[in-house]
């Protein structure tokens, strides 16, 4: 079964920036959506198919996704940035939804 | 306003059944393909199962296949799981997620629930 592999964790001071890999096998072959979820909250989409922003999402946030691992960036990050960020895809080979182990972002 | 609202979680025994609502609101439910995506208490997310537009093809995670079943109800713009052969590792949140784009599989989930809980134990 294909399987994506995220650092647990991720420190960065406020006003720098994140950066979160997501790594897999040609994971560039596939498209990549990433989520952030809040304690006690649901997942929210921040960015999809590799670099798009939904509606309502900073221009902070960015994706890339190219050959074994995709990334996502935030830029001058905030407190409120504080979460667990999971990407996701969908592995036809199996035709099974597949999400990373999630990287808990800390802003110090 | 686009909403999903799960429903019928609880406390089940081990090997006990429980079903599962998706209260669907504000777009065209039998348009999209429908999630369930499950995480249990301080872990990651899980995905469970898919179900398309129609109803007509469904797919599960390896965890759960021939234990539960997914379903829905277009007319009611409802979506279910059933869940049976509970065991103390399914215990979790279950969110149902819709897909953001018609008639596809491996697009972004663009809305989800809040989540119910499932507990399984004796």
């Amino acid at each position: 079964s294909y399987v994506l592999t995220q650092p647990p964790s991720v420190s960065v001071a406020p006003g720098q920036t994140a950066t979160i890999t997501c790594g897999g096998n040609n994971i560039g072959s596939k498209s990549v959506h990433w989520y952030q979820q809040r304690p006690g909250q649901a997942p929210v989409v921040v960015v999809y198919d590799d670099s798009d922003r939904p509606s309502g999402i900073p221009e902070r946030f960015s994706g890339s996704n190219s050959g074994n691992t995709a990334t996502l960036t935030i830029s001058r990050v905030e407190a409120g940035d504080e979460a667990d960020y999971y990407c996701q895809v969908w592995d036809s080979s199996s035709d099974h939804v597949v999400f990373g182990g999630g990287t808990k972002l800390t802003v110090l | 306003e686009v909403q999903l609202l799960e429903s019928g979680g609880g406390l089940v025994q081990p090997g006990g059944s429980l079903r599962l609502f998706c209260a669907a609101s504000g777009f065209t439910f039998s348009n999209y393909a429908m999630n369930w995506v499950r995480q249990a208490p301080g872990k990651g997310l899980e995905w469970v199962s898919v179900i398309i537009g129609s109803g007509g093809t469904t797919h599960y995670a390896d965890s759960v296949k021939g234990r539960f079943t997914i379903s829905r109800d277009n007319s009611k713009n409802t979506l279910y799981l059933q869940m049976n052969s509970l065991r103390v590792e399914d215990t979790a949140v279950y969110y149902c997620a819709k897909i953001s784009a018609i008639g596809s599989y491996y697009h972004a989930f663009d809305i989800w629930g809040q989540g119910t809980m499932v507990t399984v134990s004796s």
